[in-house]
């Protein structure tokens, strides 16, 4: 059975940073093909893609959140973590971490999501 | 960055009629590489079809996806009362977008 949970904080203030985990069980981070994405979405508004890390450590950032954000893994751990500097409170969302490339390698939907973990910025 | 366009906004209907739901691409996209998933308030997106047209395990056959290109189709034959959701496109051909979405809400 597939499975992900995000952890972090649930009030950041604004200028922090912000570090997620993603705990997975089910899958292996070392298989071929496979990845682990973060999305988040501010409340009452559409899914954004954040970030994205494969089995082979090759990482994938939303140009526009590029500067802002560094994504991880820790295989051992069947951890990803993903770090966002200078946090504002339009960053204001529920984060979500969703698997790739389980249902056949190369695939690149998310076919399995976490909960979701709301983070406020706020002073 | 191709930039996904969803439309309507909002859809109002009955149980029992169809649903069309519009993905427009700004560009483009590569594969049908295209998505669509479901989401219920306080519950995470929830994947419907991929690769334009390719239902997902356990996804009713009510649901198909078609189109290719840079304009997609989400229907829904028949809505059931569980139907009434927000409904997003996701393309995965180029990084990854989602659209804007659509609400299906109870006429």
């Amino acid at each position: 059975q597939i499975t992900l949970k995000e952890s972090g904080p649930t009030l950041v203030k604004p200028t922090q940073t912000l570090t997620l985990t993603c705990t997975f069980s089910g899958f292996s981070l070392s298989t071929s093909g496979v990845g682990v994405g973060w999305i988040r979405q501010p409340p009452g508004k559409a899914l954004e893609w954040l970030a994205l890390i494969y089995w082979d450590d090759d990482k994938r950032y939303s140009p526009s959140l590029k500067s802002r954000l560094t994504i991880t893994k820790d295989t051992s751990k069947n951890q990803v973590v993903l770090t966002m500097t200078n946090m504002d409170p339009v960053d204001t969302a529920t984060y979500y971490c969703a698997l790739t490339g389980i249902a056949a390698a190369g695939t690149r939907f998310f076919d399995y999501w976490g909960q979701g973990t709301l983070v406020t910025v706020s002073s | 960055e191709i930039v996904l366009t969803q439309s309507p906004g909002t859809l109002s209907l009955s149980p029992g009629e169809r649903a069309t739901l519009s993905c427009r691409a700004s560009q483009s996209v590569s594969s049908s590489y295209l998505a669509w998933y479901q989401q219920k308030p306080g519950q995470a997106p929830r994947l419907l079809i991929y690769g334009a047209s390719s239902r997902a395990t356990g996804i009713p056959d009510r649901f198909s996806g078609s189109g290719s290109g840079t304009d997609f189709t989400l229907t829904i034959s028949r809505l059931e009362p569980e139907d009434f959701a927000v409904y997003y496109c996701q393309q995965y051909g180029s990084l990854w977008t989602f659209g804007q979405g659509t609400k299906v809400e109870i006429k």
